[in-house]
């Protein structure tokens, strides 16, 4: 397995509160994700980033913000939880293979967050 | 607008019953079609990767096949232990990073 963990693994809290999820790598690698995965939609990306300090917005960013100080860590924020935002969270982060023409993304075991 | 569609979205089989769930997928440019497997309450783990048309990938019971327009994932005498989400995501030509997932198929295979 890839050397990902997210924490916290579960989580429930209420509307209008800040929250914070944390993806902590162990591989080294540059490229690092946020996803939600939501029922009849799929895996959709939230940010990303590409080097510390480095991040970029995917399609699902409104209400969340991201922050990478080091190679190992990206934190996703949600400022202000509202009710939609109840989904389960992955992180992954991309290496390459050998011979591999592109980056492989690797995912984490996930956060099942609940705004009530 | 890249956009990717897995069917069946639920699928049962009986253990040794072989079959094929399928990705279509329409992208301007694809860079890599990608398998995974998920189980419930996991992270997607990674099956494959496909770049070409024609290209096929296998591993065990599994075998994923490419076209221009769709790829199957074919298996071959599933196991009860084969039970779980596949997802099916393409990358586009002109991004290294960005990852267009299907909603997957849910398989279920019996004893």
């Amino acid at each position: 397995d890839a050397g990902i963990t997210q924490s916290p693994r579960h989580k429930v809290t209420e509307t209008g509160t800040p929250v914070t999820l944390r993806c902590h790598q162990t591989e080294n690698h540059r490229y690092m994700y946020w996803y939600r995965q939501d029922p009849g939609h799929g895996l959709r990306l939230i940010h990303y980033s590409y080097g510390v300090k480095d991040t970029d917005k995917g399609e699902v960013s409104d209400g969340y913000s991201v922050s990478r100080s080091k190679t190992e860590d990206f934190l996703l924020t949600l400022e202000s939880a509202t009710s939609s935002q109840t989904s389960v969270y992955f992180c992954a982060i991309s290496g390459r293979i050998a011979g591999a023409a592109t980056d492989t993304q690797y995912f984490g075991p996930g956060t099942r967050l609940t705004v009530l | 607008e890249d956009q990717v569609t897995q069917s069946p979205e639920a699928l049962r089989l009986q253990e040794g019953e072989s079959s094929s769930l399928n990705c279509s997928y329409t992208v301007s440019g694809l860079r890599g079609l990608f398998w995974y497997r998920q189980d419930p309450g996991k992270g997607p783990e990674f099956l494959f990767t496909l770049y070409s048309a024609g290209e096929e990938k296998e591993k065990e019971r599994l075998k994923a096949t490419l076209t221009k327009k769709e790829s199957f994932l074919h298996i071959t005498a599933p196991k009860p232990e084969d039970s779980a989400t596949y997802l099916c995501a393409v990358q586009p030509m002109d991004s290294s990073y960005k990852l267009i997932f299907g909603s997957g198929t849910r398989l279920l295979v019996r004893p």
